[in-house]
């Protein structure tokens, strides 16, 4: 089973930022938070990922809540090339395995 | 980031017919790779573990004797799907990581698989 929750959709404009919550209340230590997303009809794209500390790249930016039990993902200038299903993961540590849960469907609105 | 290619992106095959997907890794070494399928409107489901040179270990649910899954080399998976009816019609994707817990599994652009 999925160790996070994420709401099922979310509108955004077209320009402004992204923010798509995930709550994973029960992480472990050693369990680091991934974000994929998924554009239709395509294999899952790698976006971020973070044990404790916030984290930004190119893509996006990973705010982590300093008790860890959620965690924030940050488009930060929607396209429309940013619709897509975003999956939240927590791994543990040694752990290869990816459980995908239901993930959160962004609609960019232009 | 890394590359994984799949070959076909898509495959119509007759009921009772066998199909092969292969899942390559173009720019580093999979120690490991995985296979999930994935049904419309849901989301994506592992079937299998595969590491290179040993048998892959399989999901609950999921028939080995059907979904036959070769890791021969550092690069290349194949997950044959044997007697395939319409059931089996699915979006099928692979990725691969080269280990170690953290590191980032990289996906395939998955294989379409419609059986007639």
């Amino acid at each position: 089973d999925a160790k996070t929750t994420q709401p099922p959709s979310m509108d955004c404009a077209e320009g402004r930022a992204a923010n798509l919550p995930c709550n994973h209340s029960t992480i472990s230590g050693n369990e680091y938070v991934y974000w994929y997303r998924q554009i239709h009809s395509q294999g899952p794209q790698y976006i971020i990922h973070g044990l404790k500390n916030n984290e930004t790249n190119e893509m996006a930016s990973l705010i982590i809540t300093e008790d860890r039990k959620s965690s924030t993902l940050i488009l930060p200038h929607a396209t429309l090339r940013d619709t897509a299903v975003y999956y939240c993961i927590v791994r543990e540590r040694g752990d290869d395995k990816i459980i995908f849960g239901k993930g959160t469907r962004l609609h960019i609105l232009p | 980031g890394a590359v994984v290619s799949q070959h076909p992106s898509w495959v119509i095959c007759k009921s009772g017919t066998s199909v092969k997907i292969e899942c390559r890794s173009l720019d580093f070494q999979a120690t490991t790779m995985f296979w999930y399928r994935q049904f419309p409107k849901q989301s994506l489901m592992l079937m299998a573990t595969s590491n290179e040179g040993s048998k892959a270990t399989y999901e609950q649910g999921v028939e080995k004797d059907k979904f036959l899954i070769n890791h021969a080399s550092l690069t290349l998976s194949t997950l044959t799907v044997t007697s395939a009816h319409p059931e089996d019609s699915s979006f099928y994707i692979c990725s691969a990581t080269w280990g170690g817990g953290t590191d980032t599994q990289y996906f395939g652009p998955g294989t379409r698989l419609t059986v007639l």
